[in-house]
């Protein structure tokens, strides 16, 4: 059962342009909701994340959008880069242990 | 910064081989994880520690172990590999925000 459903698995964005990426979750007791980025070679990292009681959070060209009703959220990435290509993970967590569901990922590549 | 190392980049074993992935970092945190990584499934929990010698179940735990008798160190055990378990293999440490991730280790069962 895929706690957190990521859409697309792949994404090919022109430089300059906006990327998408959706995340869904079924489980109301996530109270935090992460998104990592990773590098080939390189274990992922933390990019940005929110919390379910505000609809956006922006850093830089990056904001989260959330939709607690709809339990939907999506990352932008406005003014995409060559630099931004990597996979992106939306990730869910809740409950005890500081135990993160993820996403499947979405590898992004931004092609000048 | 938190370092998450891991004992090995590439890993190439056998059938039926016992395998040990070692996960090291320095910050003092209370729980670590293994996950596993798969083109299409994302990132899949293993198993979690929350505190020395104590150790819970993730979603996929079929297969494998897990040791830890320091809390700094936190071993992932195969105890019999099998080419279905060929993988990247991610330990990760956390704080309430944020999950610190090693390198990882690409195994590699023939």
């Amino acid at each position: 059962q895929q706690q957190v459903k990521q859409s697309p698995q792949s994404l090919i964005v022109q430089k300059g342009g906006i990327s998408i990426i959706n995340c869904a979750y079924e489980n109301t007791a996530f109270d935090y909701f992460p998104w990592y980025q990773q590098f080939p070679g390189k274990g992922p990292a933390l990019l940005i994340a929110i919390r379910p009681d505000v609809s956006e959070k922006k850093e830089g060209r990056f904001t989260i959008s959330f939709n607690k009703s709809a339990k939907q959220f999506s990352l932008h990435i406005m003014d995409s880069q060559p630099g931004d290509s990597a996979t992106y993970f939306c990730a869910a967590q809740g409950g005890g242990y500081q135990k993160v569901t993820f996403g499947i990922g979405t590898k992004l590549q931004v092609i000048p | 910064d938190v370092k998450v190392t891991q004992s090995s980049r590439y890993l190439v074993k056998r059938t039926g081989e016992k395998v040990f992935l070692e996960c090291v970092q320095d910050m003092d945190h209370e729980n670590m994880f293994w996950y596993r990584q798969d083109p299409g499934l994302g990132l899949r929990l293993i198993y979690f520690s929350y505190d020395v010698k104590m150790k819970e179940k993730g979603d996929i735990p079929e297969g494998y172990s897990v040791s830890r008798e320091k809390k700094e160190r936190f071993s992932l055990i195969l105890e019999s590999a099998s080419t279905n378990q060929t993988s990247m293999y991610l330990c990760a440490t956390t704080t309430e925000a944020e999950q610190f991730f090693g390198p990882g280790t690409r195994l590699t069962v023939l």
